[in-house]
């Protein structure tokens, strides 16, 4: 199985801010990555696709890049809406993983 | 717009069952493969498989191979996931969440499945 890590496992941010949090694979995996945010008791929202690909109706302030099996997710500047837990999920490959998520929290 | 309201919370014993189901709207059902992702509390998100409603092709994690069943009715829109053999661990939120061309977009609101003696 094709592992995902991400760092940092906690980011500690203020509004306006600029952070990036960074997904890596066990493996190379193309950019058959998506990135989702998750807020307590809800279910995760696609952000990005395909490692760089914006989902329809997502603001611009998010961004994705890399390939092979460096990944990177960047907010520009982090707005109260933001403060939520992001994950990664690889679907290069049977199984699909996930990463462990990185919360991010003021 | 894309609506997967899912079915109620679940209590269950350890050895025993359960079904999940994931009724679809505002999209071609039959159109679309069905994933289905757990998350035990305070845990990272698990892939679990997928199930093409119209084929009824489906393909399992190896975790969950054996114990569960994924499947579908286009008549009624609805995605069903059923796990059998019930653990203490198998305690989570289990999701639907819909593709589009190879990507998982929308997700349903989740179901608790709790499982205790």
């Amino acid at each position: 199985d094709i592992q995902l890590t991400q760092s940092p496992s906690f980011l500690s941010a203020s509004v306006g801010d600029r952070v990036s949090i960074t997904c890596r694979a066990s493996q190379g995996i193309s950019t058959y990555l998506a990135w989702y945010q998750q807020k307590p008791g809800k279910a995760p929202k696609l952000l990005i696709y395909a490692a760089s690909t914006l989902e329809s109706g997502v603001p611009s302030r998010f961004s994705g890049s890399g390939s092979g099996t460096e990944f990177t997710l960047t907010i520009s500047s982090l707005q109260p809406e933001d403060f939520a837990t992001y994950c990664c999920l690889q679907l290069n490959s049977y199984p699909f993983t996930f990463g462990p998520g990185t919360k991010v929290d003021i | 717009q894309v609506q997967l309201v899912q079915s109620g919370a679940e209590v269950k014993k350890p050895g025993a069952s359960v079904k999940v189901s994931c009724k679809a709207s505002g999209y071609t059902f039959s159109g679309y493969n069905m994933h289905w992702v757990r998350q035990a509390p305070g845990q990272g998100l698990e892939w679990m498989g997928w199930i093409n409603p119209n084929s009824g092709a489906t393909n399992y994690a190896p975790k969950f191979q054996g114990r569960v069943t994924m499947t579908g009715d286009t008549s009624i829109t609805t995605a069903y996931m059923e796990l059998n053999r019930l653990r203490s661990d198998d305690t989570a939120v289990y999701y639907c969440a819909k593709e589009r061309r190879g990507w998982v977009d929308y997700w349903g609101q989740g179901t608790l499945v709790s499982v205790s003696s």
